[in-house]
C-alpha cells in the first residue's frame, strides 16, 4: 500500500530565511512524488513532480524538492521565503507499478511572517 | 481551456437528502477522482475512475456512489446524505504524471 506522511502539521519561517516542507513515503514499487499547494478557497495547484532522473526537480515560484531514495523522502525547499508563500502544502505519491491513484499527505500549514 | 469544472461550489443538505455532484474535465484524460477533504486529514480518495465504463472505490466510498457518464463527466451522488460527510470534495483528472484539480465544492449537511 502507499502512503505519505508529513510530520509536521505546521511550519512558521521568517520572510527572506530558506523553508523546507518535510515529506516521507512508503511505495511497494518505484514512486512518482508530487507537491502541491493550496490557497484559502483553492483547490489545488501543480508545483513540482519527481518522475525520474535527475534527483534535485525545480518547480513553480522556486521552489525545489530533492528526491533520496534511501530515505524514501521528498522535502520541498525555497531559499527564500515570501510572505505570499503561506499556504497549505501537500506531499502526494503514486506507485509507478500499482493502481492509478494518487495519495496524498495530511498537509502541512506554511507560515511565512514579515 | 476550463479545466476542471466542479458544480455546485457551495451546498447544504438537510440529513438524509440526496444530491449529485458534478465534474467535467476538457483535457481528455482517461483517469478521474473524487477526494474529500477534511481538516488535518489531507484529501482521501473516495472514487476513481481509470476510463470511461469503470470505476473503483477509494479509501473512503461508504455513503457516496459515483458515475462515470463518458470521458469528460464523473458525478459523485449522495444518496442519504449524513453529518459525517461535511467536508470539502474535490474533482481531479490525470495523466500518468499529473493531476488536475477543480475549485471544490464545499458542503455541509445540517
Amino acid at each position: 500500500a502507499q502512503s505519505v506522511a508529513q510530520p509536521e502539521d505546521q511550519v512558521n519561517v521568517a520572510e527572506g530565511n530558506p523553508l523546507t516542507v518535510k515529506c516521507t513515503y512508503s511505495v511497494s514499487g518505484n514512486p512518482y512524488l508530487f507537491w502541491y499547494v493550496q490557497y484559502p478557497n483553492r483547490g489545488l495547484q501543480f508545483l513540482l513532480k519527481y518522475i525520474t532522473g535527475d534527483n534535485l526537480v525545480k518547480g513553480s515560484y522556486g521552489f525545489e524538492a530533492e528526491f533520496n531514495k534511501s530515505q524514501t523522502s521528498f522535502h520541498l525547499k525555497k531559499p527564500s521565503a515570501l510572505v505570499s508563500d503561506s499556504a497549505l502544502y501537500f506531499c502526494a505519491v503514486r506507485d509507478q507499478n500499482y493502481g492509478q491513484n494518487f495519495v496524498f499527505g495530511p498537509g502541512t500549514r506554511l507560515s511565512v511572517l514579515p | 481551456n476550463a479545466g476542471v469544472t466542479q458544480t455546485p461550489k457551495f451546498q447544504v443538505l438537510k440529513t438524509g437528502q440526496s444530491m449529485t455532484l458534478q465534474c467535467a474535465q476538457d483535457m481528455n484524460h482517461n483517469s478521474m477522482y473524487w477526494y474529500r477533504q477534511d481538516p488535518g486529514m489531507g484529501l482521501r480518495l473516495i472514487y476513481y475512475s481509470a476510463s470511461e465504463g469503470t470505476t473503483d472505490k477509494g479509501e473512503v466510498p461508504n455513503g457516496y456512489n459515483v458515475s462515470r457518464l463518458n470521458k469528460r463527466e464523473f458525478s459523485l451522488r449522495l444518496e442519504s446524505a449524513a453529518p459525517s460527510q461535511t467536508s470539502v470534495y474535490f474533482c481531479a483528472s490525470s495523466t500518468p504524471f499529473e493531476a488536475f484539480f477543480g475549485q471544490g465544492t464545499r458542503l455541509t449537511v445540517v
